[in-house]
């Protein structure tokens, strides 16, 4: 089993959608959770950390279910600048990366 | 920007050779972290420092070395490259001990192995 699993995606929608990504983790020792952004042959870029009793930041809001081991990122208003690779990412110690789930926003 | 810089940012070698990659860190920050992405993935953990020490270890092969040095900036070595070692590396660096914390990563260098 991965450390870290993405829904696989891609996701294509419209503008102006909302989109859910999800992401379970297996260290139940984990201590700090991200999403990260990453743009065609870009680096991977610090989207909003995740915190047990939800955040939110914008059109964006994360939620952490440490019970469950599930991570979720739910995007509402769709722009086509939010076309990108979302990376969910788990610390302990180290930082692991899921594979990435694309999300493409057309016209 | 955050000030995480890397070189070179574009390489090809052959099977076999050695290489060594290099990452400039935001000064104060201790922990640097190398990471793999192949196409198509997300960033694979090669290993982490702090403060010169070798601070944690992903699932890659001893030929897989690196170093950190006081004045913030690291290395990565790669001995006896293989075509699967095509992909791009990544340094990340934060202030803390340990990578637990939000990276700040730098551009990275793809490297092509023939």
């Amino acid at each position: 089993r991965k450390e870290v699993e993405q829904d696989p995606g891609p996701f294509n929608v419209p503008e102006g959608a909302t989109v859910a990504f999800n992401c379970t983790y297996s260290n139940s020792a984990s201590q700090s959770f991200f999403w990260y952004r990453q743009d065609c042959r870009k680096e991977p870029k610090l989207l909003m950390s995740v915190y047990s009793s939800g955040n939110e930041d914008g059109r964006f809001t994360a939620q952490l279910n440490r019970a469950s081991q599930y991570i979720s990122l739910l995007i509402r208003d769709s722009k086509l600048s939010d076309s990108a690779t979302y990376l969910c990412v788990v610390g302990h110690n180290d930082m692991r990366f899921g594979a990435g789930t694309r999300l493409t926003v057309k016209p | 920007e955050t000030g995480v810089t890397q070189s070179p940012t574009h390489l090809i070698k052959t099977r076999g050779q050695q290489v060594t990659l290099r990452c400039s860190s935001q000064s104060g920050h201790n922990t640097v972290s190398w990471y793999q992405q192949a196409l198509g993935q997300g960033p694979q953990f090669i290993f982490q420092y702090y403060r010169e020490e070798e601070n944690g270890r992903g699932n890659f092969p001893p030929r897989f070395s690196g170093l950190q040095f006081p004045n913030y900036s690291s290395e990565l070595n790669v001995n006896a490259l293989e075509l699967d070692d095509s992909a791009l590396y990544l340094c990340s660096s934060n202030p803390g001990r340990g990578g637990e914390e939000t990276q700040y990563f730098g551009p990275g260098t793809r490297l092509l192995v023939l």
